[in-house]
């Protein structure tokens, strides 16, 4: 079983409609949760994280972390073509240690 | 400001041949990183330099090489090429490696036939 597991999509969505990204996860020893954004042929750029449970919004994209779940989300509200992208979540116990990253999934948004 | 320069941007390698990813960054961070990615496998890291003078084994290290030759730069070497290392490659930065955020550079696609 892996650490992470992300469902690839593809997702195709409305324009405006909202958008529920997840991913879930094994090892209870993860503190820091992130979201990168990674657009088609180049490498991917941190979109938000957050430190343990609970939500962080940024505009329209809100990061929600249920650890006694272990799971967490990424909604995007209003989505815009330009949000068509590939999502990846990544994960990280703190300290000098590595971050784990999900398979992506992959977000298209049709005008 | 670059922030993160990888290359080459493509590359085909018969199986056997070696060749050198190189990567670069401006950013002056001390950590730096190299990872994979493949459909259905996600990023998996290779090596990884914590700081100058230092590098360590990632998820996948076997068949590469790193040198990591001086603050910015932060080499990946495929001594002999296997169809197995098919894949794109990104090498990535960060302030340090307790920071959370990882700068990408724009990626390798390199193909072993």
């Amino acid at each position: 079983q892996k650490e992470v597991e992300q469902d690839p999509g593809p997702l195709s969505v409305p324009e405006g409609a909202i958008v529920s990204l997840n991913c879930t996860y094994s090892n209870s020893a993860f503190q820091y949760f992130m979201w990168y954004r990674q657009y088609s042929r180049k490498g991917p750029e941190l979109l938000m994280y957050t430190y343990s449970s609970g939500n962080k919004e940024d505009g329209r994209f809100t990061a929600q972390v249920d650890k006694s779940s272990k799971y967490i989300s990424l909604f995007i509200r209003d989505s815009q073509p330009s949000d068509s992208a590939t999502y990846l979540c990544a994960m990280y116990t703190g300290g000098y240690q590595k971050v784990t990253f999900g398979t992506g999934t992959k977000l298209q948004v049709i005008p | 400001n670059a922030g993160v320069t990888q290359t080459p941007k493509f590359q085909v390698l018969k199986t056997g041949q070696s060749m050198t990813l190189q990567c670069a960054q401006d950013m002056n961070h001390n950590s730096m990183y190299w990872y994979r990615q493949d459909p259905g496998m996600g990023l998996r890291l290779i090596y990884y330099s914590a700081s100058e003078g230092t590098t360590d084994k990632g998820e996948v290290p076997n068949g590469y090489n790193v040198s990591r030759l001086n603050k910015r730069e932060f080499s990946l070497r495929l001594e002999s090429a296997a169809p197995s290392q098919t894949s794109v490659y990104f090498c990535a930065s960060s302030a340090s490696s307790g920071s959370l955020e990882q700068y990408f550079g724009p990626g390798t696609r390199l193909t072993v036939t």
